[in-house]
């Protein structure tokens, strides 16, 4: 089975700055890893999925992660955050055993200050 | 694009009572989900549906009934609402496989 671990609940950051939010699993065998966003009151929205080539995939609105098979890592990074990044994120793994499932990890809520 | 539709927005309910949650989409997906967010927690998987006749158990599916009306529709039932499943239900769906979900809004349930 596998699991998601976000290790902090809340980063906050200044506008313009970087920021890396971190995302680990277990499993050993092949795995789907996505990252969500949630704004207040709103539904997940997808921004990037991995499976396997290139371990740097770019997302939508300038996000990109990095998987890391030594580390069990997914962790995503902003190069420039905007006030309007300010949400909860969500890591979500998926084992490639053919059931479709996604765990979700707890999510991490990032505060931009403007 | 699509959208996701859940009614109602709001939920309010006695303990001990049956509730229905409806989900409909518009994106044409075979594939739907219920998932179920405590306050400051992640997603907990409830039940999906892989294709319209199709559906399985999540990791939460005890207290819970859903059924895959249609292609386009996913209803949840908590068959006897307690008080500490107070939660933000959502609802997804997506193409399949392990594709990109998309979500609703959520229906936020209390129960008094």
């Amino acid at each position: 089975t596998q699991t998601v671990s976000q290790s902090d609940a809340h980063v906050t950051v200044f506008e313009g700055d970087s920021v890396e939010l971190r995302c680990n699993y277990s499993y050993g065998g092949s795995i789907y890893l996505s990252w969500y966003i949630q704004h207040h009151g709103h539904g997940l929205q997808f921004l990037l999925k991995y499976y396997s080539g290139n371990p740097v995939v770019q997302g939508v609105n300038g996000f990109e992660a990095e998987f890391s098979k030594s580390d069990s890592s997914f962790h995503l990074r902003k190069a420039s955050v905007h006030w309007s990044d300010s949400a909860v994120y969500f890591c979500a793994v998926s084992a490639n055993t053919g059931n479709y499932k996604y765990v979700f990890g707890a999510g991490t809520r990032l505060k931009v200050i403007a | 694009g699509g959208i996701i539709t859940q009614t109602p927005k709001f939920l309010i309910g006695q303990e001990g009572q049956k509730l229905t949650l409806k989900c409909q989409q518009n994106f044409n997906h075979d594939t739907m989900y219920w998932y179920r967010q405590d306050s400051g927690k992640g997603l907990r998987l409830i039940y999906y549906s892989i294709t319209e006749n199709d559906l399985q158990k999540g990791d939460l599916s005890e207290g819970y009934d859903a059924s895959r009306e249609k292609k386009s529709s996913f209803s949840l039932t908590v068959t006897s609402a307690q008080k500490n499943e107070m939660a933000v239900f959502l609802c997804a769906s997506s193409t399949g496989g392990y594709a990109e979900q998309f979500f609703g809004p959520g229906t936020r349930l209390t129960v008094l």
